[in-house]
């Protein structure tokens, strides 16, 4: 059975580009969430997609934006890179959405530097 | 929005000892309270969780209660093993994870 898996592993980059990230959930889920986990910090949330939508949104800025395909599969991108946005990201696969989202097990994460 | 609060930021005990790390959380809709042992370079690993339905959980060295009146909750680890050395992060969720700031835990054989 196929855990949560996350492409690339690490990645450095340009302020100013843009970057894509990549997940895939466990096998049985259909609901995948974001989250931004800076140095010694707990992760936080971006957003969750659900049935190729956008569903949860945390406080982050336009410039974090994703997509879910028909095989549950999601794609976070960030635009016009800063310094900040350096951290893990971890993706979270779980098997429903909203209120009812309990068990969520992540992927081993994407480690982006911006320089 | 939910906050989540964590304490103590870190906690040094000795092969054996029992270690309790405890939450309180803001938003009284919260329904879902996960416990995760994170390992350094690695994703964080679900190792526990209770609903607001339920008061306590256990599994083997690990338990988890919750008091809903006064909106925390606790993580217990008895007989502690130097494995058991991680940061360990506590969440609250109404569909999304709201997490603590972290306790680092170490173990002392």
């Amino acid at each position: 059975d196929a855990g949560v898996t996350q492409s690339p592993t690490h990645l450095i980059k340009t302020r100013g580009q843009q970057v894509t990230l990549r997940c895939s959930p466990k096998s049985g889920h259909d609901t995948v969430s974001w989250y931004q986990q800076a140095l010694g910090q707990g992760p936080q949330f971006i957003f969750q997609y659900y049935e190729e939508e956008e569903r949860q949104r945390g406080n982050f800025p336009d410039r974090f934006s994703g997509h879910q395909f028909p095989n549950y599969s999601s794609e976070l991108n960030v635009n016009a890179l800063l310094l900040g946005d350096s951290a893990l990201y971890l993706c979270a696969s779980s098997s429903s959405p909203g209120p009812a989202t309990y068990e969520q097990y992540f992927g081993p994460g994407t480690r982006l530097t911006v320089t | 929005g939910e906050n989540v609060e964590q304490h103590p930021s870190t906690l040094s005990v000795q092969e054996g000892d029992s270690a309790v790390i405890k939450c309180t959380y803001s938003d009284s809709a919260s329904n879902y309270f996960p416990w995760y042992k994170q390992e350094l370079g690695k994703r964080p690993q679900l190792i526990i969780d209770i609903r607001s339905n339920v008061g306590e959980k256990k599994d083997q060295r690990i338990a988890v209660t919750l008091n809903k009146t006064a909106k925390h909750f606790s993580l217990h680890i008895t007989e502690t093993q130097p494995e058991d050395s991680a940061v360990y992060f506590c969440a609250a969720s109404y569909g999304k994870l709201t997490f603590g700031q972290g306790t680092i835990l170490t173990v002392h054989p």
